[in-house]
């Protein structure tokens, strides 16, 4: 069984530019959820896609947008970047949509720097 | 809306000490409960969980109870070793919700 993979793994960015992040869900899993960690805090929910289609977004705005393919892969576009977009970006996918307990599988992330 | 607030650190101890990290919660409802950990360089990995009140959540030593008269979900492990440094995360499912929310973490330490 292989588990989520997140690519780059590091990258650095000038402030305005734009920014492309790759995770490909774990085996069997239809669901995928993106966070944003900033140095030295919890991770914070930015949006989740099932089935091709955003299915519930944070308080983010919306030049932070995504994508989910057919294999349920799934992309984070970040338009726009600013310094305070520097962070970790962590993927998880999970096998159902709904709510509750569903089990979320996290990727190791990718490390962003905006300069 | 849904908050988690834990213990802030670091928490350094000593090999063979009992650890608690204090974890409480703000939400609507029934949520779920996790605790995730953080080792240095790594994603985030799934600790223990509870999904209903007095649940018990427990794995590689660590345990947990879901307490809603208290809204708590304290995380504790009777004898902790090196290999259990890492960052620790408290986070909530809320009922109804498909997204989790996070505490700020908790950098623990164990010195030999």
């Amino acid at each position: 069984e292989t588990g989520v993979t997140q690519s780059p793994t590091h990258l650095i960015k000038t402030r305005g530019q734009q920014v492309t992040l790759r995770c490909s869900s774990q085996s069997g899993h239809n669901t995928v959820s993106w966070y944003q960690q900033a140095l030295g805090q919890g991770p914070q929910f930015i949006f989740q896609y099932y089935r091709e289609e955003e299915n519930g977004r944070g308080n983010f705005p919306p030049r932070f947008s995504g994508l989910q393919f057919p294999n349920y892969s799934s992309e984070l576009n970040v338009n726009a970047l600013e310094l305070d977009d520097s962070a970790l970006y962590l993927c998880a996918s999970s096998l159902v949509a709904t709510s509750g307990n569903n089990e979320q599988f996290f990727g190791p992330g990718t490390r962003l720097t905006v300069l | 809306g849904n908050s988690v607030t834990q213990m802030e650190g670091p928490v350094t101890l000593s090999e063979e000490a009992f650890l608690t990290i204090n974890c409480t919660y703000t939400a609507t409802g029934y949520p779920s409960l996790f605790w995730y950990v953080q080792y240095p360089g790594e994603g985030l990995q799934l600790l223990l969980k509870a999904t209903k009140a007095d649940d018990k959540g427990s794995n590689k030593g660590f345990e947990a109870t879901y307490r809603k008269e208290t809204t708590s979900f304290h995380l504790e492990k009777g004898s902790v070793q090196v290999s259990d440094s890492a960052v620790y995360f408290c986070a909530l499912s809320g009922a109804g919700s498909y997204q989790l929310t996070f505490g700020k973490g908790t950098k623990l330490s164990v010195i030999p």
